[in-house]
C-alpha cells in the first residue's frame, strides 16, 4: 500500500471563504480521487484528478466549486470554495497503485463551516 | 447510475459473537472490496475480491464474492472491541468506471 497524508486534518471555517485541502503519497500513482464523505453518510465520488489535465467531475460537482490540482504524480490540492455550512464533511483523498486495483485512503479533513 | 445496500444498517453484538454483514447490487460487478473505518479515520482495505465464488480470509475476517457477481458477504469470528466501527462495500462495475461505494454496517461490541 501507499502512505498518503492529507493537511489540514481538520479546520473550521467562515462562511464564505475558500480552504484548500492537500494530499501527498509517498510514491507516484496514476489515479488520485477526492470523495466527500457527508455527516454519517457513505463515501461520494467528487472528482478524479488527472495529472496533467483538468480533473474529471462526477454528476453534481462541478469545478467552480471544487477546484483540483495535479501538478505531479505525487500530490494533489482540492480547494472547497465560497463555503457554506451544507459543505461541513470529510473530505477524503484516495489513491490507486495500479489499474483497476483497490483504492487507499488518506484519514482525511475534517471540515467545518460557521 | 448503479447502487450498492448493505445490511443491516447496525448491529450490535456480545463480545466473542460472530457477526456476518452483506452487500447487494441490481447489477453484475467486477470486483468486491470491504473496507472498515474508524472514528476520525480514513477506510481501510480489509479484503478485496476478483472473482465470482472467491472466499478470502484476513485472519478473522472471511469474505467471498457472491457466484451471480451481484452481492458478497463479510464475517467476523469471535468478535472482539476493537471490531467496532463502520464496514463498507465497495464494487467495480467493470474496467474504466469508478468503485461504488455502499452505505455502510455501522458495528458496535458490547463488552
Amino acid at each position: 500500500s501507499a502512505v498518503i497524508s492529507q493537511k489540514p486534518s481538520r479546520d473550521i471555517c467562515q462562511r464564505g471563504t475558500s480552504l484548500t485541502i492537500q494530499c501527498q503519497v509517498d510514491s507516484q500513482v496514476t489515479m488520485m480521487f477526492w470523495y466527500r464523505q457527508q455527516p454519517g453518510q457513505s463515501l461520494t465520488l467528487i472528482a478524479t484528478a488527472n495529472q496533467g489535465s483538468e480533473a474529471t467531475y462526477e454528476s453534481g460537482f462541478v469545478i467552480d466549486k471544487f477546484p483540483i490540482s495535479r501538478p505531479n504524480l505525487t500530490f494533489s490540492t482540492l480547494t472547497v470554495s465560497n463555503m457554506s455550512p451544507e459543505d461541513s464533511s470529510i473530505y477524503l483523498c484516495s489513491v490507486e497503485l495500479g489499474s483497476n486495483q483497490p483504492q487507499h485512503f488518506g484519514d482525511g479533513t475534517r471540515l467545518s463551516i460557521l | 447510475g448503479q447502487q450498492l445496500n448493505q445490511s443491516p444498517q447496525s448491529m450490535f453484538i456480545q463480545e466473542g459473537e460472530d457477526v456476518s454483514m452483506n452487500c447487494t447490487s441490481s447489477s453484475i460487478f467486477n470486483t468486491w472490496l470491504w473496507y472498515k473505518q474508524d472514528p476520525g479515520e480514513g477506510p481501510v482495505l480489509l479484503i478485496a475480491l476478483y472473482k465470482a465464488g472467491e472466499l478470502t480470509s484476513n485472519g478473522r475476517l472471511t469474505a467471498q464474492f457472491g457466484i451471480t457477481r451481484k452481492d458478497s458477504f463479510l464475517n467476523i469470528s469471535a468478535s472482539i472491541p476493537s471490531d467496532v466501527g463502520i464496514y463498507f462495500c465497495a464494487g467495480h462495475p467493470k474496467r474504466g468506471q469508478n468503485f461504488v461505494f455502499g452505505p455502510g454496517t455501522r458495528l458496535s461490541v458490547l463488552p
